[in-house]
């Protein structure tokens, strides 16, 4: 099962109202990332936990949290949502490139945050 | 600034021919580099991926080519088909760190 699964599919939030978003793999991945996707712009990287050791984006450090209770689950959390973070949010995974593999990113469906 | 840029935003190919799509980079330390296939509604897929040891690698109708020290790499896709018709997100990043960035995409079609 290659499968990455987020929770919510849809969150709709209030301004300045906390945000949090799951997301889960069954691959023992040890990575698993997070970008926030807007209309026609790349995806950007916000932070990603290799193993347990959580790294934060030097320009979202303050905006988003994460957290990573086990190798299966990933979150992330808003503290104080504002318009500008409304936003697709794409989870993925992957092994160690160290391995002897393709360094493939597994992404989820995405979370659709919506902030009013 | 963004770490990984492609330029075009679309790219129009007859059938059989050959699609170039293009990547730059900002950051000496990236070391692996790949190309991923996204249709709509779909999450991104990889399609190939090369370390910075090489300068080209092929697989079947794809070869992704490297240049470093232009921090520049592209995808050919020779003998396009219709079913190539997808977006392409080029991506880079550096293995020790496992951080991971991609481009805005380039929008392929191939005509019949």
């Amino acid at each position: 099962d290659t499968t990455v699964k987020q929770n919510p599919r849809y969150k709709l939030a209030r301004v300045g109202k906390p945000v949090n978003l799951i997301c889960s793999q069954t691959m023992n991945h040890d990575t698993m990332y997070w970008y926030q996707k807007k209309p026609n712009q790349a995806p950007k990287l916000l932070l990603f936990y290799y193993d347990k050791i959580l790294n934060r984006e030097a320009d979202t450090f303050e905006k988003f949290q994460s957290s990573r209770p086990n190798n299966s689950f990933c979150s992330l959390y808003i503290g104080s949502a504002g318009l500008e973070y409304s936003a697709m949010y794409l989870c993925a995974s992957s092994r160690p490139w160290t391995h002897a593999n393709t360094g493939q990113l597994y992404f989820g469906e995405g979370s659709k945050l919506t902030v009013l | 600034g963004q770490q990984v840029k492609q330029s075009s935003p679309s790219l129009t190919v007859q059938e059989g021919g050959i699609s170039i799509l293009n990547c730059d980079y900002e950051n000496d330390m990236f070391d692996y580099f790949a190309w991923y296939k996204k249709y709509p509604d779909n999450s991104p897929t990889l399609l190939i991926s090369v370390r910075s040891n090489v300068d080209k690698r092929e697989d079947g109708r794809l070869t992704v080519f490297l240049n470093k020290s232009g921090k520049h790499f592209s995808l050919h896709i020779t003998a396009s088909q219709p079913e190539d018709t997808a977006v392409y997100l080029c991506a880079a990043g550096n293995t020790g760190y496992q951080n991971f960035y991609f481009g805005k995409g380039t929008s392929l079609t191939v005509i019949p």
